[in-house]
């Protein structure tokens, strides 16, 4: 079956270290996404890649970091910079100009 | 800049009635999509229905309508004969299509709340 895993589900780490949320695809698109759900937020984008080896910043993109060096995979590393970094993270991956994207099952990051 | 905007945080609809969602935004693009997702408690984001903004009949997916006034930047979304299973968090998202794969931009989302 085709479609975007995220690993884990729940993930709780220890404030000042770094962690990396795992997402993966094997849709065979182009595009990845990252974004941040907080409560009455909606949806802010942390970062974005059109194709491997290239990724751009979104608008909450400090204290975040990302690699693309495999079409599948789109790592998102949280670091200890981020300040407030307790969220439900999502991921998604889009085919190309003018698609929706599709959206991979979260990981809700605790940290204390 | 582009942004959406949701006024409506939370919502209820009796079983079978019809509910309208609101959503307006604003951008001085021309070419761009619309989009409403569905977030059920399972948290999982599900695309309900998507605009082409170069078109102006308005999509329909079986109980899923928009009624979109460009000239108003306004997309909202009714659903019709609602069922316990609409019952999720709504976002309303814009996408621009003039260059390569470009990002959602989202509003703050309405909870919906279907009541037997």
């Amino acid at each position: 079956d085709g479609g975007i895993t995220q690993s884990p589900k729940y993930l709780f780490r220890k404030e000042g270290q770094n962690v990396t949320l795992s997402c993966e695809q094997n849709l065979n698109h182009d595009a990845m996404y990252w974004y941040r759900q907080d409560p009455g937020q909606g949806l802010r984008l942390i970062y974005y890649s059109q194709i491997v080896n290239d990724f751009q910043k979104g608008d909450i993109a400090e204290g975040y970091s990302v690699s693309r060096e495999k079409k599948e995979s789109f790592p998102l590393t949280v670091t200890s910079a981020q300040k407030n970094p307790t969220a439900f993270y999502l991921c998604a991956s889009s085919p190309g100009t003018a698609n929706e994207q599709y959206f991979g099952p979260g990981t809700r990051l605790t940290v204390t | 800049a582009q942004t959406v905007t949701q006024s409506q945080p939370e919502m209820s609809v009796q079983e079978a009635e019809t509910v309208t969602l609101s959503c307006t935004y604003d951008t001085s693009e021309s070419n761009y999509y619309l989009f409403w997702y569905k977030q059920p408690p399972s948290r999982q984001m599900i695309l309900v229905i998507r605009q082409e903004a170069y078109k102006q009949q308005n999509a329909t997916e079986n109980r899923f309508s928009v009624n979109f006034q460009k000239a108003a930047k306004s997309f909202s979304l009714k659903i019709s004969d609602s069922q316990l299973g609409d019952t999720a968090m709504y976002f309303c998202a814009f996408m621009l299509t003039y260059s390569g794969n470009t990002p959602l931009v989202f509003g703050k989302g309405t909870r919906l709340s279907v009541i037997a």
